[in-house]
């Protein structure tokens, strides 16, 4: 059974910091996906790796997947308060189904 | 395109009443998929579809029953609510096939049961 977890789940942090938030999976998969979520909302695709040694980025944020290790990081560098947000990895659970299985999310609080 | 989109937002349900969850999507996408996400928590998948006429459970079916009559539309069925049942419920689709492997998600219902 594919489990999947974040750390930290909580992230508090001041404007123009750099942080990494880490996703480890249990299973082999060669997908893993960054969502971000607003408070009441939907969920918003950020990145979508697909293969080993991927490296995505956007802004402030760089997502990278190391599928030998199981692991994927979100960085974040020099944080803005319009980063604050919930931070969802998911990994394909694999078999034609196209399932993901979320972790718990990290949620991010970007301090003035 | 509207994209995926999802009826009722809100929705206050009484312990045993029954009520259905409606989504649609316009982008002919072949997966759909109907996840619930309890407050602080991830999504944990309920059921999905991988095509009109075929369905299959996901990680906590216990409760809810759907169907995929055409590719649009994907209802989830609720029987005899509960308050375990409140949760936020999110639809999403994809396209499949090589590389096309992104899920759009619509906005979400937020049901309460009491």
């Amino acid at each position: 059974e594919l489990k999947v977890e974040q750390n930290p789940l909580f992230l508090s942090m001041q404007e123009g910091k750099n942080y990494t938030i880490y996703c480890n999976y249990s299973t082999t998969s060669d997908r893993l996906y960054w969502y971000r979520q607003d408070p009441g909302k939907s969920l918003e695709s950020l990145f979508v790796l697909l293969s080993n040694g991927a490296v995505k980025q956007e802004g402030r944020l760089m997502a990278s997947l190391d599928t030998k290790a199981r692991l994927s990081t979100l960085h974040i560098t020099a944080a803005v308060h319009d980063l604050s947000a919930t931070y969802f990895c998911a990994v394909d659970e694999r078999g034609g189904s196209e399932k993901l299985v979320f972790g718990k999310g990290t949620k991010l609080t970007v301090n003035p | 395109n509207a994209g995926v989109t999802q009826t009722p937002k809100f929705r206050i349900l009484k312990i045993g009443q029954s009520m259905t969850l409606q989504c649609t999507q316009d982008m002919n996408h072949n997966y759909m998929y109907w996840y619930r996400q309890d407050p602080g928590m991830g999504l944990k998948l309920i059921y999905y579809s991988v095509g009109a006429g075929i369905t299959d459970k996901g990680e906590v079916p216990n409760g809810y029953n759907v169907s995929r009559s055409t590719t649009e539309d994907f209802p989830l069925r609720l029987e005899l609510a509960a308050p375990s049942q409140t949760s936020v419920y999110f639809c999403a689709s994809l396209r499949g096939g090589q590389g096309r492997v992104e899920q759009f998600f619509g906005p979400g219902t937020r049901l309460t049961v009491l």
